[in-house]
């Protein structure tokens, strides 16, 4: 079945040290995206990318890293430099056309707690 | 800065009553308008979708949505709640056809049965 997988699903860190967290997508999409869910304040962008090879701040981005070296995968670092780390993750993807843009199939995303 | 704002963070509701979440956005011009909820345990999915056309798009379970240009508006609607619309819903926005997508807080919705 097509989607996208995030892994891990908990993830426990000390303070002071960095976390990637997994996502890849079956789907054939060219975009893909990470936002954070904390209670009250919605779903926050991270970090998003077009296509392969490129990607943009969204507007949290500070103390997070992302890569995008192949299509169906996007993984973000959670660096020691995030002041508030504790949250849950969501790994989102889309077609990359400008008409249609914004229609996101998302992972069950990663629950990451700093000790 | 772009900005989609929800006004009603907690809604309880009886079964059969009727649902109406607000949804507003920042700025005008091209926009592509979202609804996605998140059942308890469950990802996020689309409830319903606005690109272009009539303003009045239906979605999955029976909801609905009306796009309102002038207002800025995309409020959701269902005429009878169900026990099992509990969840929390998402107003979304893209502007200008491009790729980042903006969220609302969200409203968590509970339905007393």
């Amino acid at each position: 079945d097509g989607g996208i997988t995030q892994s891990p699903k908990y993830l426990f860190r000390k303070e002071g040290q960095n976390v990637t967290l997994s996502c890849e997508q079956n789907l054939n999409h060219d975009a893909m995206y990470w936002y954070r869910q904390d209670p009250g304040q919605g779903l926050r962008l991270i970090y998003y990318s077009q296509i392969v090879n490129d990607f943009q701040k969204g507007d949290i981005a500070e103390g997070y890293s992302v890569s995008r070296e192949k299509k169906e995968s996007f993984p973000l670092t959670v660096t020691s430099a995030q002041k508030n780390p504790t949250a849950f993750y969501l790994c989102a993807s889309s077609i990359r056309h400008r008409g249609s843009g914004g229609e996101l199939f998302f992972g069950e995303g990663s629950r990451l707690t700093v000790l | 800065a772009q900005s989609v704002s929800q006004h009603n963070h907690h809604v309880i509701l009886s079964e059969a009553a009727s649902l109406e979440l607000g949804c507003n956005y920042s700025y005008g011009g091209t926009v592509n308008l979202f609804w996605y909820v998140q059942y308890p345990g469950q990802h996020l999915q689309l409830l319903l979708k606005y690109f272009s056309g009539d303003p009045l798009v239906k979605g999955i379970k029976g909801f609905e949505a009306e796009f309102i240009k002038s207002k800025f508006s995309f409020n959701l609607r269902k005429p009878s709640v169900q026990w099992s619309d509990t969840a929390e819903y998402f107003c979304a926005v893209v502007w200008g056809g491009y790729q980042k997508v903006t969220f609302g807080i969200g409203t968590k919705l509970q339905v007393i049965p």
